[in-house]
């Protein structure tokens, strides 16, 4: 079964970029059957999609955050990673990684909150 | 801008049956294949039906999904008071990438 596990810092300052990883284990990153993403939930709101990409590396952005985000795997580490950049306080949320979120068996890690600080 | 949109709420009492709604903002935007989620706080979403309208083992057959062209439903029977938790509709195409739904918060009474 897989596992995933967020990790990275839990307050980034405004205007710099925050910084996401995920470790996978249990299955490897570059297997066909696992496409992976990101999805964050700010305070008191739902979910939001942020990111995904495919093993082949196809990356898929939210439109509305397509110019601050980058999405990558690095199959060494049999990790994938969020970056996004210019964070304000509308960042603030807890942030998941995932994987198969729309066919599943999806995976989930547990969840980190980052906040934004001014 | 494409949205998905729930009730902000819905409630029921042990045993009955609750629907939630998921309505799409553009005609279409249901054509793909809605899944539901399932989020109790604290811990993380668990995918309780998936595109091809399959449930995981983990999940039991009191919960069931309906679409049309402009709609789809999350219904659930003989609600148990574990069912409390948020529901989200959530839809993925290539155009619109990932969406979720503003999500229903289920409570039990």
């Amino acid at each position: 079964q897989l596992q995933l596990q967020e990790s990275g810092p839990g307050l980034v300052k405004a205007s710099e970029t925050l910084s996401l990883t995920c470790s996978v284990s249990g299955g490897s990153i570059s297997s066909r059957s696992y496409y992976w993403g990101w999805v964050r939930q700010p305070p008191g709101k739902g979910l939001e999609w942020i990111a995904s990409i495919y093993y082949r590396g196809d990356t898929h952005y939210k439109a509305s955050l397509r110019s601050r985000v980058t999405i990558y795997i690095d199959t060494s580490k049999n990790q994938f990673s969020l970056n996004l950049t210019s964070v304000t306080a509308a960042d603030t949320a807890v942030y998941y990684c995932a994987n198969n979120l729309w066919t599943g068996p999806s995976y989930w890690g547990q969840g980190m909150l980052v906040a934004v600080s001014s | 801008q494409s949205e998905l949109t729930q009730p902000p709420s819905a409630s029921g009492t042990p045993g009955q049956r609750v629907i939630i709604s998921c309505s799409g903002s553009n005609s279409g935007i249901l054509s793909d294949s809605i899944v539901w989620y399932q989020h109790v706080p604290g811990t993380a979403p668990k995918l309780l039906i998936n595109s091809n309208n399959q449930r995981p083992s983990w999940v039991p057959d009191r919960f069931s999904v309906s679409k049309s062209a402009t709609s789809a439903s999350l219904a659930i029977s003989g609600l148990q008071s574990e069912d409390e938790a948020f529901y989200y509709c959530a839809t993925w195409d290539v155009i619109l990438k990932g969406l979720f739904g503003e999500g229903t918060k289920l409570t039990v009474l």
